[in-house]
């Protein structure tokens, strides 16, 4: 079936423009998370949204950073007056739940994102 | 609050000889362990994930790793290196489904002819 999948899968911006980006997790997955890839900091956790619940934004680095999830399926991160330090791949990546289905942990990524900030 | 160590940044190995990739994490609660491979400009595959039961996990590409909860550890292991083994690898550990994960700073291995 198909996988996460992201767009663009590259953006060139201006310092001080907002971004968005996007992400179509796996059909039927309830779980769906933003991370960010960069050279000085790893793999970073930024957001994480299950079913109705609301977000944990508990990994978000600044208030320019927000996203939404319309409808339990696709998601967007925005990232306002953006900033060279916002370079970086943003990566998604979903998951289902299911009680005593093991495979529950299993996080499915996408090909990311990547953000290049002029 | 949950933390993994790689040891070794860069992992440089023969073809056919042993890859042996080192992952240590501090959990206070069991942990649900992972491994990651992550090609050139793609997305994060996982390897093999270790969960409760058997603490010897077997993955995709003859990867293999132990969970030894007295050390801390969930080294990942492939018994004979292949040139399409290399990528860079990343353990995680998280401690319940559906919760973020917490990435190790991720080793890249390189398979020399």
């Amino acid at each position: 079936g198909a996988g996460v999948s992201q767009s663009p899968s590259n953006k060139v911006t201006e310092k001080g423009k907002d971004v968005e980006l996007r992400c179509d997790p796996i059909s039927g997955h309830t779980a769906l998370y933003w991370y960010r890839q960069s050279l000085g900091q790893g793999l970073e956790f930024l957001i994480y949204f299950q079913g109705n619940s609301a977000p944990d934004k508990s990994g978000l680095p600044s208030d320019r950073f927000s996203a939404e999830r319309t409808g339990g399926s696709v998601s967007t991160l925005t990232i306002q007056r953006t900033q060279q330090e916002d370079s970086a791949v943003y990566l998604c990546a979903s998951s289902f739940l299911r009680p005593l289905d093991t495979r529950s942990y299993e996080q499915y990524f996408g090909p990311g994102t990547r953000l290049t900030v002029t | 609050a949950q933390s993994v160590t790689q040891l070794g940044s860069h992992v440089s190995v023969s073809e056919g000889a042993l890859v042996l990739l080192r992952c240590n994490y501090s959990s206070s609660v069991p942990p649900y362990l992972f491994w990651y491979v992550q090609y050139p400009n793609q997305g994060l595959q996982l390897l093999l994930k270790y969960t409760t039961g058997a603490t010897l996990v077997k993955g995709i590409n003859g990867f293999e790793a132990e969970f030894k909860k007295s050390e801390t550890s969930f080294h990942l292991t492939k018994p004979s290196a292949h040139m399409s083994d290399a990528a860079e690898y990343f353990c995680a550990v998280t401690f319940s489904g559906n919760t973020p994960l917490v990435f190790g700073k991720g080793t890249r291995l390189s398979v020399i002819a």
